[in-house]
Formats: C-alpha cells, sequence, structure tokens
C-alpha cells in the first residue's frame, strides 16, 4: 500500500535560517510520482515540484531544493535562508499511475518563520 | 497553464439543507476529477473518484447517499452534500486529471469552505 509520512508536525525558524521539511515514502510500484504542494492560510493547494521515480536528480528552483534518494524512500525539501512569507503547510505527496494517479498526501509539515 | 475553479468559495448553510459545489476544468477536458475533505490542521483526504459518464467511486467509509457527486460533463464535477451537519464543516477540494498526455498531470482547485451551522 502507498504511504507517505511526514514526521515533523510543525517547525518554527528565525527568518534567513535554513529549514528541510521531511518526507518519507512507501510503494510497491517502481513507476510513481512525488509531489510537494504549500497551503497558505488561503486553503489553496501550490504546486511546488513533481518528481518521476526515475529521476533521482535534485533540483534547485532559486531557495527551492529537493534531495530524492530512493535508497532511503525520502524526498526532502529545503527552503534556504527562510522568509515570512514561506509560513505555511507544506505537504509531500505520493502518486501512482498504476489507480489512476490517485494521490496519497502526507500529515504535513506546518512551517512558521519568525521574523 | 491548467486551471481548475470552484464554485462557491464559501458557503454557510443550514442544519437539514443541501449545498451543491462546483468543480470546473477551465482549458482543458478531465474524464477524471477526484474530490478531498480536509479538517482543520489534518490532511487531504480522498473522498471519491468522479468518472464522466459512470458512477463515482467512494472511498470506505464515505456514505455515498451523502456525497452525491454527478460528473456530467467533461470539464464539470459536482459535490451536493445532501442534509448537512455541522460535522460535514469542512474544506472541500477538487482536482482534475488532464486527460492529454501520457502523464495524465492533476491540478487542484482553490478549494469550498463549508460552515454547516
Amino acid at each position: 500500500a502507498q504511504k507517505v509520512t511526514q514526521a515533523q508536525t510543525e517547525i518554527s525558524v528565525v527568518e534567513k535560517e535554513d529549514v528541510t521539511l521531511d518526507c518519507v515514502y512507501e510503494t510497491r510500484d517502481t513507476t510513481y510520482y512525488l509531489f510537494w504542494y504549500k497551503q497558505p492560510p488561503s486553503g489553496e493547494l501550490v504546486f511546488l515540484i513533481r518528481r518521476n521515480s526515475f529521476d533521482e536528480q535534485n533540483e534547485i528552483s532559486g531557495r527551492y531544493s529537493w534531495n530524492f534518494q530512493k535508497s532511503t524512500s525520502s524526498f526532502n525539501f529545503t527552503i534556504t535562508a527562510s522568509q515570512v512569507v514561506d509560513s505555511a503547510v507544506y505537504f509531500c505527496a505520493l502518486s501512482d499511475p498504476n489507480t489512476g494517479n490517485q494521490f496519497y498526501f502526507g500529515t504535513g509539515t506546518s512551517l512558521t518563520v519568525i521574523p | 497553464g491548467a486551471v481548475v475553479s470552484q464554485h462557491p468559495s464559501w458557503v454557510i448553510c443550514k442544519s437539514g439543507t443541501s449545498v451543491k459545489i462546483e468543480c470546473r476544468s477551465l482549458d482543458f477536458q478531465a474524464t477524471t476529477m477526484f474530490w478531498y475533505r480536509q479538517f482543520p490542521k489534518q490532511s487531504l483526504m480522498l473522498m471519491a473518484t468522479s468518472n464522466e459518464g459512470s458512477k463515482a467511486t467512494y472511498e470506505q467509509g464515505v456514505e455515498k447517499d451523502k456525497f452525491l457527486i454527478n460528473h456530467a460533463s467533461l470539464t464539470l464535477s459536482t459535490l451536493t452534500v445532501t442534509s448537512a451537519h455541522p460535522e460535514d464543516s469542512s474544506f472541500y477540494i477538487c482536482s482534475a486529471r488532464d486527460d492529454r498526455g501520457t502523464f495524465y498531470e492533476q491540478y487542484f482547485g482553490p478549494g469550498t469552505r463549508l460552515t454547516v451551522t
């Protein structure tokens, strides 16, 4: 069965600090997709990244970077030099093409960046 | 980019009444749409998978007669909460799966906040 675990429920950091949000997933499938979404207080999910299971290259986008390691089934997300606007709930999710691309969401990590 | 809209964005209704929430894919066709429910400070939980032209598939524990789903066209799915009760108050999010391409990219709507008084 598919499962996504975000062990960190809440994180607080001071502005300009770096922060890493952990995500561990479980799946028996060899083809799958991993995602990160940001959910600000407004509630709308903001897409951050999609990664397929065959692409283990790390990715950097501005202050955001992602570390995908199949060996440990992890897909961690790092925010460098955090800003107050980064305060939100972040969800990691797994999508399985074998079940119609149904999404399996983690429980989310609430990030608070303190000015 | 692909856009999914939801209407209304928020709604307050009285206990015992029904409320309909619409999910539309604005610039692509979506044979399949998904409905999620999110309680405060919790994750998104899949309620049902909506397929155009056929019956929705509900997740275990979701009452079919209470949460009526109609996927009438390739761009519209509706969720009707019947005989709403305060415990149905939640944030409802839909997503639409783009029929184009091989990956079937999925896009999320902005959500509908339902409050039942």
